[in-house]
């Protein structure tokens, strides 16, 4: 089974700062089939990036997906004030499909 | 369009049953695969399993397999959770989801809104 591992578990920044966020994975993931979420306070969760790096149909170049193997980010390049939420990582290789990561929370300093 | 739109919030007793609804339109629906995430209160997501429409091959995460039941019924668009025993320990807001076309098992590129379920004595 395939735990994935989020941090920080708070970021505190400031709108126009950059958010680097982490995901690292128990095991290697097949074809870095590794996904981000966000979601805010009452709503349901929205697709972000996908295959590690592909963003999602309609969402912002500020948001960036990197990594492979075991070790991944997603990168917020300059916070807009809307991009203040909770972050999940998702893995969807054979192993243990669907995991996700226990979240980072991005918020207002 | 894409919209799926989740049956609404449910109040149950332990022990009891429940069949949860999620409506898809504005895609193929049989084309797509189509899951449950869970989200106890104040928690983060958990998958639950998915279904694929066009020939049921239905998939379950290992700690939920037995203790719910996905299915979907392709004449109406429409997916289905549920529970034959519910417990206290299943109390949680469950998010339907559409699974990016390409990929088994897929990411979820769009969401319902949610159904709350809560069980209580």
């Amino acid at each position: 089974e395939i735990v994935l591992t989020q941090s920080p578990g708070t970021l505190s920044l400031s709108p126009g700062e950059r958010a680097t966020l982490s995901c690292r994975a128990s095991q290697s993931i097949s074809s870095n089939y590794l996904a981000w979420y966000q979601q805010k306070p009452g709503q349901a969760p929205r697709l972000l990036i996908y295959d590690a790096s592909s963003r999602a149909t309609g969402i912002p170049d500020r948001f960036s997906g990197s990594g492979s193997a075991t070790d991944f980010t997603l990168t917020i390049s300059r916070l807009e004030p809307e991009d203040f939420a909770v972050y999940y990582c998702q893995q969807y290789g054979r192993s243990s499909p669907g995991a996700f990561g226990q979240g980072t929370k991005v918020e207002i300093k | 369009e894409v919209q799926l739109v989740q049956s609404g919030a449910e109040v149950k007793k332990p022990g009891e049953s429940l069949k949860i609804s999620c409506k898809a339109s504005g895609y193929t629906f049989s084309s797509h695969w189509i899951g449950w995430v869970r989200q106890m209160p104040e928690k983060g997501l958990e998958w639950v399993g998915i279904i694929y429409p066009g020939d049921s091959d239905t998939r379950y995460s290992p700690s939920l397999q037995g203790q719910v039941t996905i299915s979907a019924d392709k004449s109406i668009s429409t997916a289905y959770l549920q529970w034959r025993s519910l417990k206290a320990s299943d109390t949680a807001m469950y998010y339907c989801a559409r699974g990016l076309r390409g990929h088994t098992p897929p990411p979820f590129d769009d969401w319902g809104q949610g159904t709350l379920v809560t069980v209580s004595s």
